[in-house]
């Protein structure tokens, strides 16, 4: 079974500063796909980077990057240059190999951006 | 990046009634499409997974007859709450794309469900 761990429900950090969203995953499947996601107030979810399990270099989407340490089974998310519209709730999630692309999200971290 | 329509984006009704949510692909053909259920602050959870022409596959746990799934073009899917009750009230959201483990799924706005 996969799992998605995301072991901080919330974060702070001032704005213009870089912050890491922390993501572990556990899976048996050697094919697999990571992705991140934010969800503000409204409640849409907005795709922001995906990593691929065979991908050699870290994804990266603008002021995105996701650092992906397979050994550590770990994809955190990078945000550089914060802006106070970052605020929002962001969710790690896995696809599964063979599964129509079914997604399997972490818990969920609150960010706050701070002036 | 794609567009996925969900309509209503937001439904009250009372207990005992239907409510039909419908989930579009705009400007692709979509022939798997996923419905996720949202409680307050927590986390999406996969539902089903609804196949353009076939039945639907529901996750473990999940009541097909109270969820019912249609899927009868490759751009709609439609999800039914038969027989509404309060602990029905959630986030139901849909996502659509590609159908392998690298294609990024794109999720409609969503639909806040409240049942009195």
């Amino acid at each position: 079974a996969q799992k998605i761990t995301q072991t901080q429900p919330g974060m702070f950090v001032q704005e213009k500063e870089a912050v890491t969203l922390d993501c572990t995953y556990d899976t048996s499947d050697p094919s697999y796909g990571l992705f991140w996601y934010k969800q503000p107030s409204s409640g849409e979810m907005i795709f922001l980077i995906y990593q691929g399990s065979y991908d050699q270099q870290n994804a990266t989407e603008g002021r995105y990057s996701l650092n992906f340490q397979k050994a550590r089974k770990s994809a955190n998310l990078v945000i550089s240059a914060s802006q106070l519209g970052d605020s929002s709730m962001y969710f790690c999630a896995m696809s599964r190999r063979g599964g129509g692309n079914k997604l399997t999200f972490g818990t969920g971290t609150q960010l706050k951006v701070e002036l | 990046g794609a567009v996925v329509s969900q309509h209503p984006s937001w439904v009250i009704c009372k207990s005992g009634t239907s409510v039909k949510i419908e989930c579009r692909s705009l400007d692709f053909q979509a022939t798997t499409m996923f419905w996720y259920r949202q409680f307050p602050k927590q986390s999406l959870m996969l539902m089903a997974t609804s196949n353009e022409g076939s039945k639907a596959t529901y996750e473990q746990g999940v009541e097909k007859d109270k969820f019912l799934i249609n899927h009868a073009s490759l751009t709609l899917s439609t999800l039914t709450v038969t027989s509404a009750h309060p602990e029905d009230s959630s986030f139901y959201i849909c996502s659509a794309g590609g159908q392998s483990a690298r294609d990024t799924q794109y999720f409609g706005p969503g639909t806040r469900l409240t049942v009195l």
